[in-house]
């Protein structure tokens, strides 16, 4: 149980387009999911998080404009980098909280999505 | 400021060695620690937690030391297998998961 799935795994796109990245939980609900992205050789950096039904809450120094996050249910989320452009290039990784766990290791991490812009 | 922190980028062990990564945080505050590995291209796996009214946990193969006078945690891998090679990030939980920077753990043969 508690699979985090993302769609999709890798994408390459042009620069000036937008991306949509889906983060799923498929056997639990979550009520709060995270956006991470990790850039090559570095740590994973929390980008925002997702509270269902709500508006998203941005770490500081993240655009909220350039990556529109959407957490419309309790089993979905999605990131999207709008005008993406090479800089924007990284792993993005997503996690989700699950509302039934309790003290402990309730936040499961996705497989990650590789967007490459060229 | 909060954070977590590696001594070594890159760690290299014989197989069948134990393994161990150290980590050093600054936030006082924070009470519960996770080890996670990642694999190339791959999202981070849960390896093991502890809270900060431990000082040790074990689990299958792994053992999580937390020393909160000098804010450091470690985490030890017996008997170290090619399987085992990845990037460990040592993370803090208050509402969110922070990670610290990681370390390289490479196996030789």
């Amino acid at each position: 149980g508690a699979v985090v799935s993302q769609h999709p795994s890798r994408v390459i796109c042009k620069s000036g387009t937008s991306v949509k990245i889906e983060c799923r939980s498929l056997d639990f609900q979550a009520t709060t999911m995270f956006w991470y992205r990790q850039f090559p050789k570095k740590s994973l950096m929390l980008m925002a998080t997702s509270n269902e039904g709500s508006k998203a809450t941005y770490e500081q120094g993240v655009e909220k404009d350039k990556f529109l996050i959407n957490h419309a249910s309790l089993t979905l989320s999605t990131l999207t980098v709008t005008s993406a452009h090479p800089e924007d290039s990284s792993f993005y990784i997503c996690s989700a909280r699950n509302v039934a766990g309790g003290p402990g290791n309730e936040q499961f991490f996705g497989p990650g999505t590789r967007l490459t812009v060229l | 400021g909060e954070s977590v922190g590696l001594h070594l980028p890159t760690l290299s062990v014989q197989e069948g060695d134990n393994s161990i990564i150290n980590c050093a945080y600054s936030n006082s505050a924070s009470d519960y620690f996770i080890w996670y590995k990642q694999e190339s291209g791959k999202g981070p796996q849960f390896i093991i937690d502890i809270r900060s009214n431990m000082d040790k946990r074990q689990g299958q193969r792994v053992t999580v030391l937390l020393n909160k006078t000098v804010k450091h945690l470690s985490l030890q891998i017996a008997a170290t297998q090619p399987g085992d090679s990845a990037v460990y990030f040592c993370a803090y939980r208050d509402d969110k998961i922070i990670f610290g920077k990681g370390t390289r753990l490479h196996i030789l043969p």
